[in-house]
């Protein structure tokens, strides 16, 4: 089945710990973008990637990095510079934008927690 | 800068009964509008759209959104509720120009049998 997977489910973090959620793809699209869900607050846009080897900062990009070395490939890394990391974490892919089937497809998410 | 807003936070009706979930934009330029839902511990699913054309846009489930440029509103409508309908609703914009959606604080939409 093609669609986006992401993993784990949910994971713990340590104070001072860096962390990286995993993201593949294969659904051959060239955009990726992570998402960082909290209560009451929607979705607010952390990162995003147009072609592989670039990667544009979205509005809360302090305290993470990301990488796409492969098309089908893109990690989040939840750095101990992020302060208030606890939050629902998603990835989502788009193939085509302004055209007929724009539209973003979404991982199932992971839950980060602190200890 | 684009910006979208839902005013509610969470909209119930009963079963049977039409649906209304609001939602207003903010551009510069004309909008590309997007309403996702989202099932409980779930990713988001792509529910329609407004790139350009007829202001009554149809997507999945049955559900319909009316595009109104001079109020700057993109409602989410239906015209029969059910209670598998309950979810979490997403309104996002993307102006022209800008590379990822903006997305709205969502609302939380309760169907009672």
């Amino acid at each position: 089945d093609g669609g986006i997977t992401q993993s784990p489910k949910y994971l713990f973090r340590k104070e001072g710990q860096n962390v990286t959620l995993s993201c593949e793809q294969n659904l051959n699209h060239d955009a990726m973008y992570w998402y960082r869900q909290d209560p009451g607050q929607g979705l607010r846009l952390i990162y995003y990637s147009q072609i592989v080897n670039d990667f544009q900062k979205g509005d809360i990009a302090e305290g993470y990095s990301v990488s796409r070395e492969k098309k089908e490939s893109f990690p989040l890394t939840v750095t101990s510079a992020q302060k208030n990391p606890t939050a629902f974490y998603l990835c989502a892919s788009s193939a085509e934008e302004g055209g007929t089937n724009e539209k973003l497809f979404f991982g199932s998410g992971t839950q980060l927690s602190v200890l | 800068a684009q910006s979208v807003a839902q005013p509610e936070d969470q909209v119930n009706v009963a079963e049977g009964n039409p649906l209304t979930v609001k939602c207003t934009y903010s551009v510069s330029g004309n909008p590309y509008l997007f309403w996702y839902v989202q099932y409980p511990n779930r990713g988001l699913q792509f529910l329609l759209k407004y790139i350009t054309g007829d202001n009554l846009v149809k997507g999945s489930y049955g559900f319909e959104a009316e595009f109104n440029k001079s109020q700057t509103s993109f409602h989410l409508k239906k015209p029969s509720a059910l209670v598998s309908d309950s979810a979490l609703y997403f309104c996002a914009v993307r102006e022209a120009g800008r590379r990822a959606l903006t997305f709205g604080s969502g609302t939380r939409l309760q169907v009672q049998p």
